[in-house]
């Protein structure tokens, strides 16, 4: 069955600094990837979404890529800000079907002022 | 108002009590879905419903029932709560059309003693 893996559990970076947070995967060949953040107490929130035959999306301060060769994928947010700080996902779709959707455990990321 | 409506949000009860989870959307989205959450475990999908008539088994399906009672309106059920049903649960919709973004709810908070 697939495995993701999202880098340590927990991440503290300085504000400023870039923060950069990983995803891979095993035993699955996705469609895309979506990105989501959560704060403590609600629900997850949709950021990004990368397809496989693209290496890299951005959104404001926020960069994707994708590589399906070494089954990862990298998120990275630019200038973090103590708002940053929440935790974030990372999803697999397939290429059909609504049980196709396979999430990450998650990282918690804490940008220090 | 919150496009993705849960209630309770939270809710303590006694093992082998009946609980429904109710969840109601303003999207006006076909796909509706159901997870837990659970440190460690991430999220994982119960139940999901492509559209009224349409009822399908996730993950985690065991001891959990759902009620797709119109496009709007989708309930999660525990005929017979168990302690290891203690957990965040999300309910959470998408465009049939779309790549699978999701959209959750706040959240309920259920605790089985």
């Amino acid at each position: 069955s697939q495995k993701i893996e999202q880098n340590s559990e927990a991440l503290n970076i300085q504000e400023g600094k870039t923060a950069t947070l990983t995803c891979n995967y095993t035993n699955y060949s996705p469609a895309y990837l979506q990105w989501y953040r959560q704060d403590p107490g609600r629900g997850p929130v949709f950021l990004l979404l990368i397809r496989e035959n693209e290496k890299e999306k951005r959104k404001e301060r926020l960069k994707v890529t994708f590589d399906t060769t070494l089954k990862q994928s990298l998120f990275h947010i630019t200038a973090s800000q103590p708002a940053d700080s929440a935790t974030y996902l990372c999803a697999l779709v397939g290429r059909t079907g609504a049980n196709n959707l396979f999430f990450g455990t998650g990282t918690r990321l804490t940008v220090i002022p | 108002d919150a496009d993705v409506t849960q209630t309770p949000r939270n809710r303590i009860t006694k093992t082998g009590k009946r609980i429904m989870l109710e969840c109601s959307q303003t999207k006006g989205h076909d796909r509706m879905y159901w997870y837990r959450q659970d440190p460690g475990l991430g999220l994982r999908l119960i139940y999901y419903s492509f559209d009224v008539k349409d009822i399908n088994k996730g993950e985690i399906s065991d001891g959990y029932s759902v009620s797709r009672q119109a496009q709007a309106k989708f309930s999660l059920s525990l005929e017979s709560a168990i302690p290891n049903q203690t957990a965040l649960y999300f309910c959470a919709t998408s465009d049939a059309g779309g790549t699978g973004e999701l959209f959750f709810g706040e959240g309920s908070r259920l605790t089985v003693l």
